[in-house]
């Protein structure tokens, strides 16, 4: 029972490069999303998904693009990374949208750009 | 969506209730109470969730008055491993788990 699978756990990049984190998630739920955590912060919304196909921005979209060609899946591309951009990036995902929902969260990917 | 204000830190010792409270003031009717945990270097984790009056889970109890207006999570004799961020969210949108979250409480628990 994987839940909510991040990969890498760990990145560096230069400035400038570009990379993909990957979510994956086997509970066959719907809503799926993005957030960045700052050191001592709450997490922000970068982006997310109501299912295969629909996207929309959060919070802090700019830097990031996703996509959503299947159900478990929903990548996330730094499209010319940058110093300001290093965080902790965690993925979740819910059966279904909304205020009574529980959200289950990836471990996260911890990415540094130098 | 609504703002929460939750104190940033508490200290507890094993053993003991800890109650923290969140300041939700503009919360709207259709608005649930959901609250996560987040231990270092893991993604937050739900913990309880309620509307009004209070709900009670195997981790923890939930009170909420009836102006909605604020709303405290209750840990009954913590543990040194309860020591993490506890995040009070408001809300939330039917487009998605766009989850809001503040700064949290740092909860400390002492020997």
């Amino acid at each position: 029972n994987a839940g909510v699978t991040q990969t890498p756990k760990f990145q560096v990049l230069k400035t400038g490069q570009s990379m993909t984190l990957q979510c994956a998630q086997d509970m066959n739920h719907e809503y799926m999303s993005w957030y960045r955590q700052d050191p001592g912060m709450g997490l922000r919304l970068i982006h997310y998904s109501v299912g295969a196909g629909i996207t929309d921005q959060g919070e802090v979209p700019n830097g990031y693009n996703v996509s959503r060609s299947t159900t478990e899946d929903f990548p996330l591309r730094l499209l010319s990374a940058a110093p300001s951009q290093t965080s902790v990036y965690f993925c979740a995902s819910s059966p279904v949208g909304g205020k009574d929902t529980e959200a289950f969260f990836g471990q996260g990917t911890r990415l540094t750009v130098v | 969506l609504a703002k929460t204000t939750q104190p940033i830190s508490m200290d507890s010792y094993e053993g003991q209730e800890v109650n923290i409270t969140c300041s939700h003031n503009n919360i709207a009717t259709n608005d649930y109470i959901t609250w996560y945990q987040q231990f270092p270097s893991q993604g937050p984790r739900f913990i309880i969730q309620g509307y009004k009056t209070k709900v009670t889970n195997e981790v923890a109890s939930l009170f909420i008055p009836a102006d909605r207006k604020s709303s405290t999570l209750s840990l009954p004799r913590v543990s040194l491993s309860d020591t993490a961020v506890y995040y009070c969210l408001v809300g939330g949108d039917n487009a998605g788990n766009m989850l809001t979250f503040g700064g949290g409480t740092r909860l400390m628990v002492k020997p």
